[in-house]
């Protein structure tokens, strides 16, 4: 089974510049999440949508962060214009929402690491 | 807000030694979970443990649950220096819509 797949990897942008990152979460799970993870936190939620509807963004900093999910696949995820707090690593996760044995696992892709500066 | 916390935030141990990590939360779950995250990789998951449950195995993973303290545990047993990276405690609050909330995490090195 693939994985949860995010781009870019890495990426550096001087301060008041815009970014996005891609995800593609793993085929059939419902469910997608993007984490903020600051350098020696833990992750915080950003967004959570269930198919192409949100269930919560209660911490997105709506006013330079927004995050799309059209058709229920692929999500983005938008800074724009950057400041330097939020030099950090974006996750982005998915799950089934299947209450099997698993219960409810979330699977995280590897991050793209953001600088700004 | 992080609804898990994390004790010790940094611990250090030879190979061969067992490593304990706590976990407190705040609110009401419907389970508890345990992640791994190596240097520079995304979160691994480790093991579920529900609020019904007060123990679980998986290999020399063990955890524990004490929803009167809402606390949990994670032992790992004969720790190798594979074992080396930072361990996230997240809750799934009752009621949150299966929203996973994450601790700061304990940061374990394990030395040859």
């Amino acid at each position: 089974e693939a994985g949860v797949a995010q781009s870019p990897r890495y990426k550096i942008i001087e301060k008041r510049q815009s970014v996005a990152f891609w995800c593609n979460p793993i085929s059939g799970h419902a469910t997608l999440y993007w984490y903020q993870q600051i350098l020696g936190q833990g992750p915080k939620l950003l967004i959570q949508f269930q198919n192409n509807g949100v269930v919560d963004d209660s911490q997105l900093p709506k006013d330079r962060f927004s995050a799309e999910r059209l058709k229920g696949v692929d999500s983005t995820l938008k800074i724009q214009p950057a400041k330097l707090e939020d030099s950090a690593v974006y996750l982005c996760a998915s799950s089934s929402n299947k209450w099997d044995r698993s219960g409810n696992t979330i699977y995280f892709g590897e991050g793209s690491w953001l600088t700004v500066v | 807000s992080q609804q898990g916390e994390e004790d010790p935030q940094a611990l250090s141990i030879q190979e061969g030694e067992n490593a304990t990590m706590n976990c407190s939360y705040k609110t009401s779950i419907n389970n508890l979970q345990w992640y791994r995250q190596n240097s520079g990789r995304g979160l691994v998951h480790l093991i579920l443990i529900r609020s019904n449950e007060r123990e679980k195995h998986s290999g020399r993973l063990r955890v524990t649950l004490d929803t009167s303290k809402k606390s949990s545990s994670l032992l790992i047993t004969a720790s190798r220096a594979a074992d080396t990276a930072s361990y996230f405690c997240a809750t799934d609050a009752y009621n949150a819509g299966n929203m996973l909330t994450f601790g700061g995490g304990t940061r374990l090195m394990v030395k040859p």
